[in-house]
């Protein structure tokens, strides 16, 4: 059964520093992993989608990797700003199949 | 990707009532969604896999006579929670599958549901 883990669970850092936030899983037979944005009582915005197949996957400040040998992902935000203030949230599909497992989200305040 | 849409955003009703929560995808044909929910503080859950004309595949654990999913056409599908009680106040979310073979979900903005 697939668990999803992120670490840590809360971060708050100044305006303009660059940061890492880590997701790690322990079914390393996935068809993909997928990092998504979650505002306060919102629902969730798709950030990046990382296939199985790939290491790595950007989107203007966001990098995202993928090493499934060692079963973890990490999302790389530079240059952050206030406005990236949300909860992070990593799922990877559970082994074989298409359904989704979260891990519990790491909530990220970015200081002005 | 998909837009999907949720019916209503909020809904607030008394216990034993039942509720109903629409899942639209406005833009896409989708023969699979998903229904999710969300204690506050907590991750998403998966709760059943809803197939276009076909009986809904719950999770363990979650009641398919309280948590009634119908998936009747290919852009709509309906989660009823029966008989409401307090513990079920929740934020519920649907998505959809998009193309087959890719498996990337796009989610609707989500129902908060309080039962009083």
């Amino acid at each position: 059964k697939q668990e999803v883990t992120q670490i840590p669970a809360a971060l708050s850092v100044p305006e303009g520093e660059n940061l890492v936030l880590n997701c790690s899983f322990t079914d390393s037979a996935i068809y993909n992993l997928q990092w998504f944005r979650q505002d306060p009582g919102k629902g969730l915005t798709s950030l990046l989608l990382i296939q199985s197949s790939q290491r790595e996957q950007t989107s203007g400040r966001l990098n995202a990797s993928l090493d499934k040998s060692s079963g973890r992902s990490t999302l790389y935000i530079a240059a952050s700003q206030p406005g990236d203030s949300a909860t992070y949230l990593c799922a990877a599909t559970q082994g074989g199949s298409e359904k989704l497992v979260f891990g519990k989200g790491t909530k990220l305040t970015v200081n002005p | 990707g998909a837009v999907v849409s949720q019916h209503p955003s909020r809904v607030i009703c008394k216990s034993g009532t039942s509720v109903k929560i629409e899942c639209r995808s406005l833009d896409f044909q989708a023969t699979t969604m998903f229904w999710y929910r969300q204690f506050p503080k907590q991750s998403l859950m998966l709760m059943a896999t809803s197939n276009e004309g076909s009986k809904a595949t719950y999770e363990q654990g979650v009641e398919k006579d309280k948590f009634l999913i119908n998936h009747a056409s290919l852009t709509l599908s309906t989660l009823t929670v029966t008989s409401a009680h307090p513990e079920d106040s929740s934020f519920y979310i649907c998505s959809v599958r998009g193309v087959a073979g890719e498996y990337e979900q796009y989610f609707g903005p989500g129902t908060r549901l309080t039962v009083t």
